[in-house]
């Protein structure tokens, strides 16, 4: 069975730092990863999909990365800003065609 | 182009009584998935439809089912309400059902169960 964790589970930061958030999953025989956000009380935002033959995507201050073979995709968020506070959710989706959720990163970026 | 709808946005429901929640998925889109988020957890997946048959089922009782119609809106309905149903159920429309296809959420529907 997939297990998906997200670190760390919550992350507060000064404006203007580069972030790394960190998505590991335990079977790598998976089809994509896709990156989500979520503010309070609201739906999901895709962010970024990677395919499983793909090494990394990038929108605009968004950089993700996914190492199958180690099971770890990160998302990089450069120059944090306070409209980027939200959680962060990562999806893996493997031979069952059901995406596996982590619980998400919930990251503050303070003015 | 609107994106994936949701009806109602709230809804509070006592226990044992029934309810239906509504998904219109982005146009052109012909599956939908359903979840259910619980605070603090990420999404766990209830059912997959596509071209209006499952396609997939998570682990949830058969108190919850769901169907597709022909225009691909779907139904999520939960019989026999309990308090741990209460959750932020959310519905994901994508392509098609391949697992290469990205899936674009709607805003949810918060249940309360009390």
């Amino acid at each position: 069975k997939q297990e998906v964790t997200q670190i760390p589970a919550a992350l507060s930061v000064p404006e203007g730092e580069n972030l790394v958030l960190n998505c590991s999953f335990t079977d790598s025989a998976i089809y994509n990863l896709q990156w989500f956000r979520q503010d309070p009380g609201k739906g999901l935002t895709s962010l970024l999909l990677i395919q499983s033959s793909q090494r990394e995507q990038t929108s605009g201050r968004l950089n993700a990365s996914l190492d199958k073979s180690s099971g770890r995709s990160t998302l990089y968020i450069a120059a944090s800003q306070p409209g980027d506070s939200a959680t962060y959710l990562c999806a893996v989706t493997g031979g069952s065609y059901i995406p596996t959720f982590g619980r998400g990163t919930s990251l503050i970026v303070h003015p | 182009d609107a994106g994936v709808t949701q009806s109602p946005t709230h809804l509070i429901k006592t226990r044992g009584q029934h309810v239906t929640l509504r998904c219109s998925p982005i146009s052109g889109h012909k599956s939908v998935s359903w979840y259910q988020q619980v605070l603090g957890q990420g999404p766990q997946f209830i059912f997959q439809y596509y071209e209006k048959e499952e396609r997939g089922r998570g682990n949830f009782p058969d108190r919850f089912s769901a169907r597709q119609f022909p225009n691909y809106s779907s139904e999520l309905n939960v019989n026999a309400l309990l308090l741990g149903d209460s959750a932020l159920y959310l519905c994901a429309s994508s392509l098609d059902q391949g697992a290469y296809n990205e899936q674009f959420f709607g805003p949810g529907t918060r249940l309360t169960v009390l």
